[in-house]
């Protein structure tokens, strides 16, 4: 089936430690995005890539890096310099551009605390 | 920049009533704008797309409908049902076709 899949579904980090969330789509798409969602908020913008070896800082990208070297992989990394990562991460895709019937898809998302 | 931002944050029904979840974005210049619905803990799930040339979409008992010159969107749900309990979301795409810019959320309660 298509679609986007993200690993792992729970994963502890210890202070100082880095470490790297999974996000791979089968759609084809051209778009990547990664988001934070904190309980009983809406969802920001940490990076996103409209390309294979490009991407942007969205809102919040202090503390987290990215890397785009295949168009099916978009994994994020949160650093040891994000300071509050306990958050709901949700990795994204869609076609990019304008184009009509443009809508986006999202993972099941990974939990991220601090132990 | 774009906000959006939606009313009320938490709305809890009896089953079989109809209902309307608001949707505000500050930026008219939108090229699109999207309702999902979220279950806790999971993704997101898109409802209905409405292109900023159009006035609503409809999918089952949802409609959907977008006043763009006012900066609204409304999510209309006829004859609610438990099933129907999720957070619900709405999400705008500007014109220049990067981002998806999103509000916070309403979380639906129908009660049985």
């Amino acid at each position: 089936d298509g679609g986007i899949t993200q690993s792992p579904k729970y994963l502890f980090r210890k202070e100082g430690q880095n470490v790297t969330l999974s996000c791979e789509q089968n759609l084809n798409h051209d778009a990547m995005y990664w988001y934070r969602q904190d309980p009983g908020q809406g969802l920001r913008l940490i990076y996103y890539s409209q390309i294979v070896n490009d991407f942007q800082k969205g809102d919040i990208a202090e503390g987290y890096s990215v890397s785009r070297e295949k168009k099916e992989s978009f994994p994020l990394t949160v650093t040891s310099a994000q300071k509050n990562p306990t958050a709901f991460y949700l990795c994204a895709s869609s076609i990019a551009g304008t184009i009509s019937g443009n809508t986006i898809y999202f993972g099941e998302g990974s939990w991220l605390t601090v132990v | 920049k774009q906000e959006v931002t939606q009313i009320p944050a938490a709305l809890s029904v009896p089953e079989g009533e109809n209902l309307v979840l608001n949707c505000s974005f500050t930026d008219s210049a939108i090229y699109n704008l999207q309702w999902f619905r979220q279950d806790p803990g999971k993704g997101l799930t898109s409802l209905l797309l409405i292109q900023s040339s159009q006035r609503e979409q409809t999918s089952g008992r949802l409609n959907a409908s977008l006043d763009k010159s006012s900066g609204r969107s409304t999510l209309y749900i006829a004859a609610s049902q438990p099933g129907d309990s999720a957070t619900y979301l709405c999400a705008v795409k500007d014109n220049y076709g990067q981002n998806f810019v999103f509000g916070p959320g309403t979380r639906l309660s129908v009660l049985p």
